[in-house]
């Protein structure tokens, strides 16, 4: 079965700044997606971005992107310029090229932006 | 467009009381889900329907059971609450290889 681990429980960043969210998967597949979510108190999931596995170039939304090392089973978001209202939890989850298209998610950073 | 809704959104039982959670999508999307947030556990995988007329189990599926009455709508039933079963719910659903979509979650506690 795949697991995906956050190893960062929590982290902090200072308004303006960068801050790299870290995310490990294991798997058997070599094709698949992965995904980070953000969840603000709102409860609300919110698609951040997405990469496709068998795209070497890394996924960019806006601030947003990510450092995808295949190889290393390792999906990074880092968060460029910083705003207050990127505080949230954030979660990284995979899907297999299954036809069932099932998320499995890791269990979360709590990221706090300080004015 | 609703994209995905819920129902309730809060909710309290009483241990072994029953009650279904309602989900409906209006995006025409094939599959949908049933997921479940604890603290510190992230989202599990309760049920999943990956086209009407199929259930699947999740990661979780004890104490639970599914309807999915038509495309549109796929229900979450408990039959006899248990305080384990104190959680957020969410449902969501996908077209095919696209992005799930998340209801805004159903806040559930049993005494």
């Amino acid at each position: 079965a795949q697991t995906v681990t956050q190893s960062q429980p929590e982290m902090s960043v200072q308004e303006a700044e960068t801050v790299t969210l870290s995310c490990t998967y294991d798997t058997s597949e070599s094709d698949y997606y992965l995904f980070w979510y953000k969840q603000p108190p709102s409860r609300q999931m919110i698609l951040v971005i997405r990469q496709e596995a068998y795209k070497q170039q890394n996924a960019t939304e806006n601030r947003f992107s990510v450092n995808f090392q295949k190889a290393a089973k390792s999906f990074s978001l880092k968060i460029s310029d910083s705003q207050l209202g990127d505080a949230a939890m954030y979660f990284c989850a995979y899907r297999g090229g299954g036809s069932n298209y099932k998320l499995t998610f890791g269990k979360g950073t709590l990221l706090t932006v300080n004015p | 467009n609703a994209g995905v809704t819920q129902t309730p959104k809060f909710q309290v039982l009483k241990t072994g009381q029953s009650m279904t959670l309602q989900c409906a999508q209006d995006m025409n999307h094939n599959s949908m889900y049933w997921y479940r947030q604890d603290p510190g556990m992230g989202l599990r995988l309760i049920y999943y329907s990956a086209s009407e007329g199929t259930t699947d189990k999740g990661e979780v599926p004890n104490g639970y059971n599914v309807s999915r009455l038509n495309k549109r709508e796929f229900s979450l039933r408990l039959e006899s609450a248990a305080p384990s079963q104190t959680s957020v719910y969410f449902c969501a659903s996908t077209r095919t290889s696209d992005t799930q979509y998340f209801g805004p979650g159903t806040r559930l506690t049993v005494l």
